[in-house]
This record gives C-alpha cells, structure tokens and sequence, in this order.
C-alpha cells in the first residue's frame, strides 16, 4: 500500500504571494490532517477534514485554509505570505473507521521557506 | 485544552543500553489516546508506540514500551537495547477519543544514541 504522499517537497516563495500544498492520503483513508512545523513554535495542528468536511481547526489565522476532494486528496492553501509562515508542513491521513485504529500515518512534508 | 510537556529537550544513549523518555500532559478528558511519535533525520513521522487511557496495561511494541500513569498524566517511553536507528526527535501527542483528529504535540526530544 502506497504511504501518504505530499506535493510538492520543497517551495520556495516570497512574501506577500500565496501557496498551495496537496496531499494524497493512503488508499481507502478519509480524514486528512495538517500540521505546522517550526522550530519556534513546534507541531501545531491546522486542520482535519473528512468525507469533504473540515471537521476540525487549530488556531490558525484566515489565511491558512484547506478542502479535501471526493477522493480524499487534499490541499491547503496559505494567501499573502509572511516570512512566519516558513515552516515544514505535514499532512496525515487515517481512516477514522469509528470504534476502529485511529492511527495517524504521515507523509515526508513540503518545506516552505517565504522570503 | 490540552497540553503535553517533554521536559528533556536532548538526550544521550550508549548503543545497547536503555533509556527513557518523559512526558506529562494535561487534560480534563476521561478518555483518550496517547502516542510517541519518532522524527528520523529524513523528516518522515513514524508511530512508535500508542496507549488508549482506558487500558490499564502498559502498550509494548518490541523494544518499545510505555510507563502510563494516568492519576499522574504521566507517559514515559522506554528504548530497551538502543540501536544507531533509534536516533531522532521523539515527540509525545495526545489525541481525543472524540473521532476527531487532532493531535497535540509536546516539543520533542533529540535522542542521539552513541556507538
């Protein structure tokens, strides 16, 4: 079974500009998660979405938004970059089957740097 | 709202000896999940070992193993015969028994294990 794929890996913008990130969960996977990396802040939660719906959202300002397609794949959208928003940005997926494994897989990440 | 704390930002350990990892956490909910994550030089997010609070039994997984007290909020991740693989960022995360999937992360700690 293919892992959690993330497009593309690495991207470099400047400031003011916007940037969309995808991610393709596992096969057969229906919620897909974002996480924020930085050094300074550590791995905080965007957002989750599943079957199409955010069904959850960190404390993320406007500007980060998502949507996840009907087959699962999902992106995430940042507008008007600040050089805060440099960071590691990873997806997970899971099934989320209820009363089943809700185990999180991740993918490898995109490396945005804002300039 | 939930917080996890992993007092140790860096650690050392011979190869073949052990060593544990701690974290706390905080959280009025009765029922939930927790997990150490593994962080490889590659980036790539690795589930390690998972408890849910209601089980009583403290989760191994092969060299792996985890001292849950949950009247403490404790969550200690033990690496028994440390190999040169072992090296990484450990993260420690909560999660919900709500379905919904979001994690909360504590800010890691950097394992180097030594030949």
């Amino acid at each position: 079974k293919a892992g959690v794929t993330q497009t593309p890996r690495y991207l470099i913008k400047t400031r003011g500009q916007q940037v969309t990130l995808s991610c393709s969960p596992i096969s057969g996977h229906r919620s897909v998660s974002w996480y924020q990396q930085t050094p300074g802040q550590g791995l905080q939660f965007l957002f989750e979405y599943f079957s199409e719906t955010q069904r959850n959202k960190g404390n993320f300002p406007g500007r980060f938004s998502g949507r996840q397609f009907s087959n699962s794949r999902s992106e995430m959208n940042v507008s008007t970059l600040e050089l805060g928003d440099s960071a590691l940005y990873l997806c997970a997926s899971s099934s989320n089957l209820a009363g089943v494994d809700n185990e999180q897989f991740f993918g490898p990440g995109t490396r945005l740097t804002v300039l | 709202a939930q917080t996890v704390t992993q007092s140790q930002p860096e650690m050392s350990v011979q190869e073949a000896e052990t060593v544990t990892l701690s974290c706390t956490y905080d959280t009025s909910e009765n029922n939930y999940y927790l997990f150490w994550y593994k962080q490889p030089p590659s980036r790539q997010m690795i589930l390690v070992i998972r408890q849910e609070a209601y089980k009583q039994q403290n989760a191994t997984e092969n060299r792996f193993s985890v001292n849950f007290q949950k009247a403490a909020k404790s969550f200690s991740l033990k690496i028994s015969d440390s190999q040169l693989g072992d090296t990484a960022m450990y993260f420690c995360a909560f999660m919900k028994h709500s379905g919904a999937n979001n994690l909360f992360f504590g800010t890691g700690t950097r394992l180097t294990v030594i030949p």
